[in-house]
């Protein structure tokens, strides 16, 4: 168990629908870091989150969004969703902006049908 | 300038053999230099990890090499064991803005060690 927890671990969804995905980061980790993982693109990384703020953004459709609350765990909506979106989600927390050692959950298999 | 190229894109070796994974990039700003292990149904671990003044990083059975002036970096895991069987993610980290370094993976190369 790395300790980030990730739910839920499976989703079928039909297209055109809106989920949120969940995480709750390691105790004490401030920072929360969402990836989409697809066999062709491999791990994408779509947007950071630090003590509740954004901090970065990777290559995030606008039709999925994040936040993180003040009990530092986050979520991530999609949202309109396509055939493509399927793929796995992960979630990865670090202590601190500076940390580079990433944790990383075991991910939220997402298949849209 | 983000990219960072990883092959093969999958490997075979025989049990205790030497596994050797290869990755370039191009961009000069990366600082750090990870590598990330993951078997199904996880998610990928933290591995090894090197800076760039340092040339040679191991541990244990597994060891980084780093050429700057090339902008290459491999992994090497000696006496390759089949519970190594996973698939294997260089990656880069670059400071992003805002007090935040991005994590740029390459696309992975799948390890099985046959008995």
């Amino acid at each position: 168990d790395s300790g980030v927890t990730q739910t839920p671990k499976h989703l079928i969804t039909a297209t055109g629908q809106r989920v949120t995905l969940r995480c709750s980061p390691r105790s004490g980790d401030l920072s929360v870091y969402w990836y989409q993982q697809s066999l062709d693109q491999g791990l994408q990384f779509l947007i950071q989150y630090y003590n509740g703020e954004e901090r970065a953004k990777g290559n995030i459709l606008e039709r999925f969004s994040a936040q993180q609350f003040p009990d530092l765990h986050s979520e991530l909506n999609l949202s309109s969703l396509e055939l493509g979106d399927s793929a796995l989600y992960f979630c990865a927390s670090s202590a601190t902006l500076l940390n580079y050692g990433y944790t990383f959950g075991s991910g939220t298999r997402l298949t849209v049908v | 300038q983000q990219q960072v190229k990883q092959s093969p894109q999958s490997l075979i070796v025989q049990k205790g053999g030497i596994s050797i994974i290869n990755c370039a990039y191009e961009n000069t700003a990366f600082d750090y230099f990870p590598w990330y292990q993951q078997f199904p149904g996880k998610g990928p671990a933290l591995l090894i990890a090197i800076r760039p003044d340092v040339s040679e990083k191991k541990e244990g059975r597994f060891t980084i090499s780093f050429n700057k002036s090339a902008k290459q970096f491999s992994l090497h895991i000696m006496d390759s064991q089949p519970g190594d069987s996973a698939t294997y993610f260089c990656a880069a980290t670059v400071y992003s803005g805002a007090g935040s370094y991005q994590l740029t993976f390459g696309k992975g190369t799948k390890l099985s060690v046959i008995p």
